[in-house]
């Protein structure tokens, strides 16, 4: 089945930690991109790659770094400089970053601090 | 400036009533799509319609209906005779040529739908 997988479903953090979440596509997709969703709100952009090899920070990329290194993998790491990390995050990919193409999720990641 | 516009941040209804979710969008651009997602309580959220800034046809696929406006800049969604299974958070959402084709998304309307 072709789809998006995020892993893992939750991931605790403890404070002055790095810790890594993983994004993996199937859909042999150009474009991926990360999401944060903070309860109540929608969703803000964090970082995204149109290509391999190649990303850009979007809103929210204080914090956070990534690498798309293989078209299929687009992992978020959510560094210690980011002071307030509780939030649910979502991975998407589309076709390729035009205009028309229609962006799918995975599952997402909730991540809590200790 | 905030580029799409929920204005109703929660909604309650009693099943089999019918509910219509409200969606303002702003952009400069002639060429633009827009969406529609729900995201139901385990998180992930599903695909339910694209719409091109050209084609201003309603469309219905089954309890579900799109009213495009674009003298109004408005997409609204319509759920007939609602259902518990709806209840969920909807998101509509704006792709434009402007900054990369990004998508932006709504704050999102919570749908409550009592049995």
């Amino acid at each position: 089945d072709g789809g998006i997988t995020q892993s893992p479903k939750y991931l605790f953090r403890k404070e002055g930690q790095n810790v890594t979440l993983s994004c993996e596509q199937n859909l042999n997709h150009d474009a991926m991109y990360w999401y944060r969703q903070d309860p109540g709100q929608g969703l803000r952009l964090i970082y995204y790659s149109q290509i391999v090899n190649d990303f850009q920070k979007g809103d929210i990329a204080e914090g956070y770094s990534v690498s798309r290194e293989k078209k299929e993998s687009f992992p978020l790491t959510v560094t210690s400089a980011q002071k307030n990390p509780t939030a649910f995050y979502l991975c998407a990919s589309r076709g390729s970053a035009t205009l028309q193409e229609t962006q799918y999720f995975g599952p997402g990641t909730r991540l809590l601090v200790l | 400036a905030q580029k799409v516009t929920q204005a109703q941040t929660e909604i309650s209804v009693v099943e089999k009533e019918d509910v219509t979710l409200d969606c303002v969008y702003e952009t400069r651009d002639t060429t633009y799509y827009l969406f529609w997602y729900k995201q139901p309580p385990s998180g992930e959220l599903v695909f339910l319609i694209r719409r091109n800034s050209f084609d201003e046809q309603n469309e219905i696929s089954g309890r579900y209906s799109w009213n495009f406006q674009k003298s109004t800049s408005s997409f609204n969604f319509t759920i007939t005779a609602s259902q518990v299974v709806d209840s969920a958070v909807y998101f509509c959402a704006l792709s434009e040529a402007r900054g990369g084709f990004k998508t932006i998304f709504g704050a999102g309307t919570r749908l409550f739908v009592k049995a």
